[in-house]
């Protein structure tokens, strides 16, 4: 079975600090790895993806998130936080081929980013 | 830009009514998705379709939701009787097909409340 834990339900940092949301994933055989936002009322729109290429994945809005398969985790960055990016954010595994969760995404429970000016 | 649109994007209904959601999926995208997202948790996946066909259903309540797919593009879950517990965010994304790499678009989802 594959999981994903987000650590911190609520994240709180002033415009232009440093953004860090915790993401630890469970799964049995090579993950594919996402970050999802989701602002209030709308869908998720897909911020970056690890797919065993790079270790260090590059997204949309200076976003990065670096896959450590000896910490399973995949940690979401930004340097400098803008007032924009305050929604909330989802971490999500897809089980890659050879596991019985092959192509099913599991989320994380979401983070809340709240960013004060 | 294409698009996964769902409609509506609101829906208020009393228990024990009949309600149904519709999909479309970007075009020439073979997998559809319907996902339930309860208020402060992440989406939940609720059936997986492969073209016409399910390929994933476990986590549906087969006692009152149905989902189809007939002609393997649009898509419509149903629920039927509605109860409380319903409440939720549903949302419906498309990828290309199922491959562990392949992105799924998500649509602006449909907000459902049971009174």
């Amino acid at each position: 079975a594959q999981s994903v834990t987000q650590l911190g339900s609520h994240v709180s940092v002033s415009e232009g600090a440093l953004v860090l949301l915790r993401c630890n994933y469970s799964s049995s055989v090579p993950p594919y790895l996402f970050w999802y936002v989701q602002y209030p009322n709308q869908g998720l729109q897909l911020l970056l993806k690890y797919t065993s290429a790079a270790t260090l994945v590059k997204g949309i809005n200076d976003f990065e998130a670096e896959f450590k398969k000896s910490e399973t985790s995949f940690h979401l960055t930004k340097p400098s936080a803008h007032m924009s990016d305050a929604a909330e954010y989802f971490c999500a595994v897809r089980g890659g081929a050879g596991g019985t969760s092959y192509g099913k995404l599991t989320f994380g429970q979401g983070t809340i980013l709240t960013v004060h000016p | 830009e294409a698009e996964v649109a769902q409609s509506p994007r609101y829906k208020i209904t009393e228990k024990s009514q009949a309600v149904a959601f519709w999909c479309d999926p970007i075009s020439g995208h073979a997998t559809l998705y319907w996902y339930r997202q309860i208020l402060g948790q992440g989406p939940e996946l609720l059936v997986q379709f492969q073209d016409e066909s399910v390929v994933d259903d476990s986590q549906l309540p087969k006692d009152r939701f149905s989902a189809e797919r007939l002609k393997g593009v649009d898509s419509t879950l149903k629920i039927q009787p509605a109860e409380l517990g319903d409440s939720a965010m549903y949302l419906c994304a498309s990828s290309l097909g199922a491959r562990g790499g392949n992105e799924q678009f998500f649509g602006p989802g449909t907000r459902l409340t049971v009174l």
